[in-house]
């Protein structure tokens, strides 16, 4: 039981460049989050999709698109990547959006550079 | 969900208890307090959450004053491995979709 996969880890890119980042949770949960990671900082909501299907924005979506691919994959697009969105970006998942038992599952995160 | 407010560190001794205080003044009723972690470069851990009555698990304890405006985290016997950032959260059991909104958090140093 892998909980929530993150792909890839590192990453540097280009100013201008595009990736996208992969997110896959093994736990059958409804919803699922991207959050980024500044130093010294808080996390921030980028993008969330409280169940398959929809996705929603969060405090930080400029330049950010978001796939809810199926119910296990989320994934985080940066079509043309800034310096500002040096980071690191982390993935979560939880069981339902509006259980008042709900706790979230993060994965390790990915390291991203633009230069 | 209401705010919360902590310290931005603590340090506490190998061994001792680490008791991570947070402020939630303006929490209502329907408000849960949520407590998570995060170890340096790694994503955030769940550790534990409560309403009005005090919690224990095998990682802590919550204990949260009778007028709910302020709670205390326990890690009954720190190591090392407990260093990292404390985050607390409010969060409304009927949020509906609005997910976690994590603040600066409490930095807690376990000093050999």
């Amino acid at each position: 039981n892998a909980g929530v996969t993150q792909t890839p880890k590192f990453q540097v890119l280009k100013t201008g460049q595009s990736m996208t980042l992969q997110c896959a949770q093994d736990m059958n949960h409804n919803s699922m989050y991207w959050y980024r990671q500044d130093p010294g900082m808080g996390l921030r909501l980028i993008y969330y999709s409280a169940s398959e299907g929809t996705t929603d924005k969060g405090e930080v979506p400029n330049g950010y698109n978001v796939s809810r691919l199926n119910k296990r994959e989320f994934s985080l697009r940066l079509e043309s990547a800034a310096p500002s969105q040096t980071s690191v970006y982390f993935c979560a998942s939880s069981e339902q959006a509006l259980s008042m038992n709900t706790e979230a599952f993060f994965g390790q995160g990915t390291r991203l550079t633009v230069v | 969900d209401a705010k919360t407010t902590q310290p931005p560190s603590m340090d506490c001794a190998e061994g001792r208890a680490a008791n991570l205080p947070c402020n939630h003044s303006t929490i209502s009723g329907n408000e849960y307090v949520y407590w998570y972690r995060q170890i340096h470069s790694q994503g955030p851990q769940y550790i534990i959450h409560g309403l009005k009555n005090n919690e224990t698990n095998e990682m802590a304890s919550l204990i949260i004053t009778e007028d709910r405006k302020s709670s205390t985290l326990i890690l009954p016997h720190a190591t090392l491995r407990d260093t990292a950032v404390y985050y607390c959260i409010v969060r409304s059991w009927n949020s509906g979709n609005t997910p976690l909104v994590f603040g600066k958090g409490t930095r807690l140093s376990v000093i050999a």
